[in-house]
C-alpha cells in the first residue's frame, strides 16, 4: 500500500523560503522507474504541476518556476523535499506529493497516489 | 491562464453520458498520447482515472473513458451517478513537464 504524506510550515512570510518535505511508504525511490512529484491548487483554482525527481536523481521542473524551485530526495528516509524561494502570497495553495505510476514492471507519465495535501499560505 | 483549456462546466441527469473536452496544442497534447485525467471531490485529493489516453487504473469504474483527436483528448462519463459530481482535470506529458487543464466542475441534476 502506497502512502505520501507532505509537512511543513502552514504559513510563510512573503520572500521567505517554502521547504515541504514528502514523506513515503510501500515503494522505494530506488527502484528503476520510479518518480515523486509535487503538485500544488491555489484555494479554488486549478492544479499546477511543479517538479518531479526520478529514482536516478534526474529532475524536472516546472520551466515557469524552474528558478525558484529545488527538489532532491533521500532514498534511506524515503523523504522527497521540495525548496521553493521568494515566496509570494500567489503562492497560497494545497501542496501535494505524488507517485508517478508504475505497474507490473512498467511506468507511466501520470500520477497514482496523492499525499492528503497541505496548505500553505503566504502571508505577513 | 492553463495550458491546456477545458470547459468550466457540464451537466447531465443521472444515467445520461457526458463529455469533457481537453484542447491543448501541437506541442503538448496533440504530439503525445500521455494524457491523463483526475477526479477531485471537494476538500480531497485528485483520483487517477484515466492515463495515456484511454486506459483505467484497476479499481476504476469502465463508465468512464478517454479518448483523443488531434490537439483535443476527451473524457466520456456514462450511466452518470451522483457520486459522478466532482472537478474533473486533464493533464499532458510534454517530453519535460506536466501541464493540467484549468478543470471542469461536473453537476449532476
Amino acid at each position: 500500500q502506497i502512502t505520501l504524506k507532505e509537512s511543513g510550515p502552514t504559513l510563510v512570510k512573503p520572500t521567505q523560503t517554502l521547504t515541504l518535505t514528502c514523506t513515503f511508504s510501500g515503494f522505494s525511490l530506488s527502484t528503476s522507474g520510479v518518480g515523486v512529484g509535487w503538485i500544488r491548487q491555489p484555494p479554488g483554482k486549478a492544479l499546477e504541476w511543479l517538479a518531479l525527481i526520478y529514482w536516478n536523481d534526474d529532475k524536472r521542473y516546472s520551466p515557469s518556476l524552474k528558478s525558484r524551485l529545488t527538489i532532491t530526495k533521500d532514498t534511506s528516509k524515503n523523504q522527497v523535499v521540495l525548496t521553493m524561494t521568494n515566496m509570494d502570497p500567489v503562492d497560497t495553495a494545497t501542496y501535494y506529493c505524488t507517485h508517478k505510476y508504475c505497474s507490473g514492471g512498467s511506468c507511466y507519465y501520470t500520477f497514482d497516489f496523492w499525499g492528503q495535501g497541505t496548505l500553505v499560505t503566504v502571508s505577513s | 491562464q492553463s495550458a491546456l483549456t477545458q470547459p468550466a462546466s457540464v451537466s447531465g441527469s443521472p444515467g445520461q453520458s457526458i463529455t469533457i473536452s481537453c484542447t491543448g496544442t501541437s506541442s503538448d497534447l496533440g504530439s503525445y498520447n500521455y494524457v491523463s485525467w483526475y477526479q477531485q471531490h471537494p476538500g480531497k485529493a485528485p483520483k487517477l482515472m484515466i492515463y495515456d489516453v484511454s486506459y483505467r487504473p484497476s479499481g476504476v469504474s469502465n463508465r468512464f473513458s478517454g479518448s483523443k483527436s488531434g490537439n483535443t483528448a476527451s473524457l466520456t462519463i456514462s450511466g452518470l451517478q451522483a457520486d459522478d459530481e466532482a472537478d474533473y482535470y486533464c493533464s499532458s506529458y510534454t517530453s519535460t513537464n506536466w501541464v493540467f487543464g484549468g478543470g471542469t466542475k461536473l453537476t449532476v441534476l
